[in-house]
């Protein structure tokens, strides 16, 4: 059974720095793996989205990759500002119409 | 403007009494699917809809029932609502091999 980790559970670092988020799962075989960010009582937002076949996706201060091999992606955030604060989920699909399962995610405080 | 639309925002209701909340998106999306999202226990998967009369059970589908009969819509159904459905819920869509595009959440309480 595919399972989907985040570490760390929650982060603050001061405005201005970079940091890296951390997605595992136990499954190689997935079709695609896409980093969401949500607002405390909203929902979620897509960041980026990357197919099994490709590394990287990047978007302005974001980059994500993916490492199928070791069941693992990253998310990049450069020059980080106090409008990042959020949780941060990523999720992998199974199929093309399958289940999509997410991580727990990482909480975000950017201190100005 | 691209959006998935769900309703009520917020919703309290008693034991026992049957309630729908309805989604609907208007990106002709395929892929239709329920989530609830619970403190400690993250987003969890209810149904999933491949496409029109096409419907399958995610992790947590006890409690629920859905339907499929248009492609814009897909409602969630709980027949006799308890406590232990005291929930987040979010209603996503997406083409198969796209982003996955999320409603604003339905805060539903038991009571």
């Amino acid at each position: 059974k595919q399972e989907v980790t985040q570490i760390p559970a929650a982060l603050s670092v001061p405005e201005g720095e970079n940091l890296v988020l951390n997605c595992s799962f136990t499954d190689s075989a997935i079709y695609n793996l896409q980093w969401f960010r949500q607002d405390p009582g909203k929902g979620l937002t897509s960041l980026l989205l990357i197919q099994s076949s490709q590394r990287e996706q990047t978007s302005g201060r974001l980059n994500a990759s993916l490492d199928k091999s070791s069941g693992r992606s990253t998310l990049y955030i450069a020059a980080s500002q106090p409008g990042d604060s959020a949780t941060y989920l990523c999720a992998v699909r199974l199929t093309s119409y399958d289940k999509v399962i997410f991580g727990p995610g990482t909480s975000l405080s950017v201190i100005p | 403007e691209a959006q998935v639309t769900q309703n009520p925002r917020y919703l309290i209701t008693v034991t026992g009494k049957k309630l729908t909340v309805t989604c609907s998106q208007n990106m002709n999306h395929e892929y239709m699917s329920w989530y609830r999202q619970d403190p400690g226990l993250g987003l969890r998967q209810i149904y999933y809809s491949m496409n029109v009369e096409v419907t399958d059970k995610g992790d947590v589908p006890e409690g629920y029932k859905v339907s499929r009969k248009e492609k814009r819509n897909f409602p969630l159904i709980l027949e006799s609502p308890s406590p232990n459905q005291t929930s987040l819920y979010f209603c996503a869509s997406s083409h198969p091999n796209e982003k996955l595009f999320f409603g604003s959440g339905t805060q539903l309480s038991v009571l």
